[in-house]
């Protein structure tokens, strides 16, 4: 199964609150990170965090990540509607070959009402 | 700096046609490049991972035979979606890491394109 599952799966909200997306995994992680998608379009890099981290920020940005519950959650403060978009957690894994590899979640479709 | 792009964006071919997709790095070399599959409103799942000069590594469930990768320099590598059929209609996405993956704790970055929408008639 997926190792990434993201809740909710759907979040609509309205310009200037704050959403927050959770993420859950199944095994051992070297780093968690963020990515956004805009409908139709690849992926953007937001934010990584690595296993001994406990929270980061970047900008309106801030993620948590707890190993013990193997969960994280992204928070954007001050949604604007510019934030609507799709957003993955992925984990790092080993691909086949043992090369590392990006697990994604099945993803937070974010909408963000003006 | 870290651009990779896709070409074409967008593909309408018929059934039993083959069809390439170019994946580039524009601005770095990239000594690994990853192919992902997005079916509509689910996520991104690894096909498989192509290493500048050798063969690409597929992930389980996906046919080498009907999905070729080619990496043969370190700014292309190539996706030949073979005898396409319906069913393989999706997004399919290309991302480029600079470094060969290691197996300890660093990481390369994978910078993403912008994806090929395949639709197959």
């Amino acid at each position: 199964s997926q190792q990434g599952e993201e809740d909710p799966q759907a979040l609509s909200i309205q310009e200037g609150e704050n959403a927050t997306m959770n993420c859950s995994y199944k095994t051992s992680i070297n780093n968690l990170q963020w990515y956004r998608q805009n409908s139709g379009r690849g992926l953007v890099h937001l934010i990584l965090i690595r296993s001994n981290e406990r929270e980061k920020h970047s900008g309106r940005l801030r993620v948590t990540l707890d190993t013990s519950k193997k969960s994280s959650s992204l928070l954007i403060t001050a949604s604007r509607a510019a934030d609507t978009a799709s957003y993955f957690c992925a984990t790092l894994t080993f691909a086949q070959g043992g090369s590392e590899k990006l697990v994604f979640g099945k993803g937070t479709k974010l909408t963000v009402n003006p | 700096g870290a651009v990779v792009s896709q070409h074409p964006s967008r593909v309408i071919c018929k059934s039993g046609t083959s069809v390439k997709i170019e994946c580039r790095s524009l601005d770095f070399q990239a000594t690994t490049m990853f192919w992902y599959r997005q079916f509509p409103k689910q996520s991104l799942m690894l096909m498989a991972t192509s290493n500048e000069g050798s063969k690409a590594t597929y992930e389980q469930g996906v046919e080498k035979d009907k999905f070729l990768i080619n990496h043969a320099s370190l700014t292309l590598s190539t996706l030949t979606v073979t005898s396409a059929h319906p069913e393989d209609s999706s997004f399919y996405i290309c991302s480029a890491s600079p470094g060969r993956p290691f197996i300890i704790a660093s990481y390369n970055e994978q910078f993403f394109g912008p994806g090929t929408r395949l639709t197959v008639l």
